[in-house]
């Protein structure tokens, strides 16, 4: 059983379309992340939500809508996607948002917009 | 603000040797923790060790150590006895406060030569 688990994996699509990222975890944590990679691998943190409550929202763009529905699912919304999204998107959990719990990540979902 | 700095963008040594990557950081806190994260083609973050700032014994997972310099904000990890398997792109990370967010370096690309 994966433990984070995040669909799709790779999403390939035009500029201006509007496109979803799924996350699910499994680990029963209260904490989860997302976090952007971008093409020179550097990876920084954009949301992070407690218990469905919004923590981080590290200035990023508004087309960017994340969504927690429940506490083991946090899914991430696009609006009016630019080349400039393109990126591996990871979701990730801990157990809480206390600094030394060790953060659990999901495979990746490599977005490529054209 | 907190910074990560991974001075060594690629390094190479030969199967069955050591090597040791660099990290530095930034921070006026007095608490904190520090990780290494393994980052293989896959693209999985892989959690390779992680360090207390409040403990002074260096962490040891297996063929896995660091090097924590409190006073010089320093965080090296010594792979010893390498592996094909450890080639990858290595990540230092810094957590403090109640946030759970991860600040990460630029990644240290590491292969590792039959």
């Amino acid at each position: 059983d994966t433990a984070v688990s995040q669909t799709p994996k790779y999403l390939v699509t035009q500029m201006g379309n509007d496109k979803s990222i799924k996350c699910e975890q499994n680990l029963g944590h209260d904490t989860m992340y997302w976090y952007k990679q971008d093409s020179k691998k550097f990876l920084k943190i954009m949301f992070s939500y407690n218990n469905k409550e919004l923590i981080i929202n590290e200035t990023v763009p508004n087309r960017f809508s994340p969504k927690s529905p429940d506490k083991a699912h946090l899914n991430l919304h696009i609006n009016s996607l630019e080349l400039g999204d393109s990126a591996v998107y990871f979701c990730a959990s801990s157990q809480t948002t206390g600094y030394g719990d060790t953060i659990y990540f999901g495979e990746g979902s490599w977005l490529t917009v054209v | 603000a907190q910074t990560v700095t991974q001075s060594q963008p690629e390094m190479s040594v030969q199967e069955a040797e050591t090597v040791t990557l660099s990290c530095t950081y930034d921070t006026s806190e007095s608490n904190y923790y520090l990780f290494w994260y393994k980052q293989p083609p896959s693209r999985q973050m892989i959690l390779v060790i992680r360090q207390e700032a409040y403990k002074q014994q260096n962490a040891t997972e297996n063929r896995f150590s660091v090097n924590f310099q409190k006073a010089a904000k320093s965080f090296s990890l010594k792979i010893s006895d390498s592996q094909l398997g450890d080639t990858a792109m290595y990540f230092c990370a810094f957590s403090s406060g109640n946030t759970g967010k991860l600040i990460f370096g630029q990644g240290t690309t590491l292969q590792v030569k039959p």
